[in-house]
């Protein structure tokens, strides 16, 4: 049980660079989310997803695009990378209830710099 | 809309009380959580309260809710220098589309020996 993995661990762009952040769980959740994190601004959500096949947009959804491609896997596009998409995007999976302090509901994060 | 604040710093001693503080303005919430942030890592979900509950108890962590203000508070006893890290208050409410998530801006927690 691995929990929530992504792919890659970091990554550099150039402007208008296109890439596709992975993110998998193995835990049979059914939401799954997508964070941007930025100093000073704590989490912020990008994209969601409830179920497989829905997606929904969250607080800063503009410049990215998501993909539910079943349950375990939620991935983040970005289609033509700016300086302003410079973060450190996190991939989450967490139930609604019965949760578990001792498990992990976060990926390690995809530190992204665009030059 | 919601909306969940925090204070950015908290500094104690080693071995005094840490008392992290938490607004939130959706009166919907059905669960808060606060999860720790180690430098580097990802976030580690530390307790969490049903909305229905004033109080939640968990070795060391006492998480305090005030349904009314929209108050929560995280006490951690004895804190110590592996406490140090950034807490993340959160909010959870069912919309339309399911379950959404939102956190606080994160308070750095400093604890000096």
């Amino acid at each position: 049980n691995a929990g929530v993995t992504q792919t890659p661990k970091f990554q550099v762009l150039k402007t208008g660079q296109s890439m596709t952040l992975q993110c998998a769980q193995d835990m049979n959740h059914n939401s799954m989310y997508w964070y941007r994190q930025d100093p000073g601004m704590g989490l912020r959500l990008i994209y969601y997803s409830a179920s497989e096949g829905t997606t929904d947009k969250g607080e800063v959804p503009n410049g990215y695009n998501v993909s539910r491609l079943n349950k375990r896997e939620f991935s983040l596009r970005l289609e033509s990378a700016a300086p302003s998409q410079t973060s450190v995007y996190f991939c989450a999976s967490i139930p609604r209830d019965r949760l578990s302090t001792d498990t992990q509901y976060f990926g390690p994060g995809t530190r992204l710099t665009v030059l | 809309g919601e909306d969940v604040e925090q204070s950015l710093f908290l500094s104690v001693r080693e071995g005094d009380s840490s008392v992290i503080n938490c607004t939130y303005t959706d009166s919907s919430s059905t669960y808060l959580y606060w999860y720790k942030q180690e430098p580097g890592a990802g976030l580690q979900l530390l307790t969490y309260i049903f909305s229905n509950m004033d109080m939640k108890q968990d070795q060391r962590l006492t998480v305090l809710l005030n349904k009314k203000d929209k108050h929560l508070s995280l006490r951690i006893a004895d804190t110590q220098t592996g406490d140090s890290a950034i807490y993340f208050c959160a909010e959870s409410i069912l919309t339309g589309g399911g379950n959404k998530l939102t956190f606080g801006t994160g308070t750095q927690l400093k604890v000096e020996l």
